[in-house]
């Protein structure tokens, strides 16, 4: 069975910090996501990498996929109020045509 | 619009009864998803459907069945609701394997 682990599970910090969330596993992905999702609402998609070593970012938030494409972080800079919720990483399997998601990170922002 | 919409979005039920959740989607996507969320267990697949006629199990399919009434259509029953059935369900569609999947809203289902 393919496994995500994510870490930490909880966090909480105050504004203006940087933290970084962690997506691990023992297999190789073909591509690997992340998602958002804020209480009473669905999961959106903020990336995905599919190249290993890619790094993306969107804003204050850093994505980077390993060079193995077994690994990937989400890196936040000065985080504000509004990056509180559960991010969650995903990951492609080529033989099922599924994504397999990790049990996801809360993380809540203090002003 | 939403383009994924699932029905109801609150359900409280007692142990035994049956429940149908509801998911309807206007992307035109031929594949769609049921998900359970619990806390600190993330999405956990139940059932999944690359098409109307296609219909799989996922990791947690049992005390569950599915319905795929047609392309924008995907529902979810619990034959006889049990207490740890209680959960967050999400449907979820998308257009390509492994590629970004839409979410429906939720439906927070208690079953006492």
């Amino acid at each position: 069975t393919q496994l995500l682990e994510q870490s930490p599970q909880f966090l909480s910090i105050q504004e203006g910090e940087n933290l970084t969330v962690y997506c691990n596993s023992s297999s190789v992905f073909s591509s690997l996501q992340w998602y958002r999702q804020e209480p009473g609402e669905g999961p959106v998609l903020l990336v995905t990498v599919v190249t290993g070593g890619e790094v993306k970012k969107l804003k204050r938030l850093t994505f980077q996929f390993g060079d193995a494409r077994k690994d990937s972080s989400l890196h936040i800079t000065a985080a504000q109020p509004g990056d509180t919720g559960l991010y969650l990483c995903a990951a492609g399997s080529s033989n099922t045509g599924k994504l397999i998601f990790g049990q996801g990170t809360t993380l809540q922002v203090k002003p | 619009d939403a383009d994924v919409t699932q029905t109801p979005r609150n359900r409280i039920t007692k142990t035994g009864k049956r429940i149908m959740l509801e998911c309807s989607q206007t992307k035109g996507h031929d594949r769609m998803y049921w998900y359970r969320q619990d806390p600190g267990l993330g999405l956990r697949l139940i059932y999944y459907s690359f098409d109307v006629k296609d219909i799989n199990k996922g990791e947690i399919s049992d005390g569950y069945s599915v319905s795929r009434q047609a392309q924008a259509k995907f529902s979810l029953s619990l034959e006889s609701a049990i207490p740890n059935q209680t959960a967050l369900y999400f449907c979820a569609t998308s257009d390509l394997p492994q590629g970004e999947q839409f979410f429906g809203p939720g439906t927070r289902l208690t079953v006492l």
